[in-house]
């Protein structure tokens, strides 16, 4: 079956402009996360939804973040008014698991976003 | 302050050899860890898992240990072949937590011919 696709691949942003990068999860997948991974470290995590439910935002780096999922399945990360410290792969991930539960994440390939 | 340490960057071993690639964590919460693979322009492939309740857990070519007192996981591949040269990220979980991992920064493999 399908696994998590993320859209654009790659992005290339002026400093300053605002962009927008998709998630598809796997089909069925209660819960999504957005992990941000800088260049040779691990992933570090964003932000989680169970459905359409926001239930952990704490490692949005500031409030020029936002992460939507209304209708419980695709989900989009937004960055506003980017600054060359967050270039970096965005990367989400999806898993069967709701709140509490032990369970494996399935990461899409990352959207490289690249701010000059 | 790194949850999750892996102390080795890099690791070399030869085809058929054994690769053993180690990972430490500071928060005795943790219940839950994971093994990571990752080739270049991918996300992290799932490779293994252990929960707390068990010491060692075995997938063919791959075990993962558990040292809990110690703080400690290992991932053991037998034999080594170069299709598993990537990066190894090790990431923990904890039930009362949230849902979200903490990973390692990664071990990058590379297994020689």
């Amino acid at each position: 079956g399908a696994g998590v696709s993320q859209s654009p691949r790659y992005k290339v942003a002026k400093r300053g402009q605002d962009v927008a990068l998709r998630c598809d999860p796997i089909s069925g997948h209660v819960s999504l996360f957005w992990y941000q991974q800088a260049l040779g470290q691990g992933p570090e995590f964003l932000t989680y939804f169970q459905n359409e439910a926001q239930l952990d935002k704490s490692g949005l780096p500031s409030d020029r973040f936002f992460a939507e999922r209304p209708e419980g399945s695709v989900s989009t990360l937004k960055i506003q008014r980017t600054q060359q410290e967050d270039s970096a792969v965005y990367l989400c991930a999806s898993s069967t698991a709701s709140m509490g539960e032990e369970e494996t994440q399935y990461f899409g390939p990352g959207t490289r976003l690249l701010v000059l | 302050d790194q949850q999750v340490k892996q102390n080795s960057p890099s690791l070399s071993v030869q085809e058929g050899r054994i690769s053993i690639l180690n990972c430490d964590y500071t928060n005795s919460m943790f219940d839950y860890f994971l093994w990571y693979k990752k080739y270049p322009a991918e996300g992290p492939t799932f490779l293994i898992s252990i929960s707390s309740i068990k010491d060692k857990n075995e997938d063919g070519r791959f075990t993962v240990f558990l040292n809990k007192s110690a703080k400690h996981l290992s991932l053991h591949i037998v034999p080594s072949q170069p299709g598993d040269s990537a990066v190894y990220f090790c990431a923990a979980s904890a039930y009362n937590y949230g849902q979200n991992f903490v990973f390692g920064p990664g071990t990058r493999l590379s297994v020689l011919p």
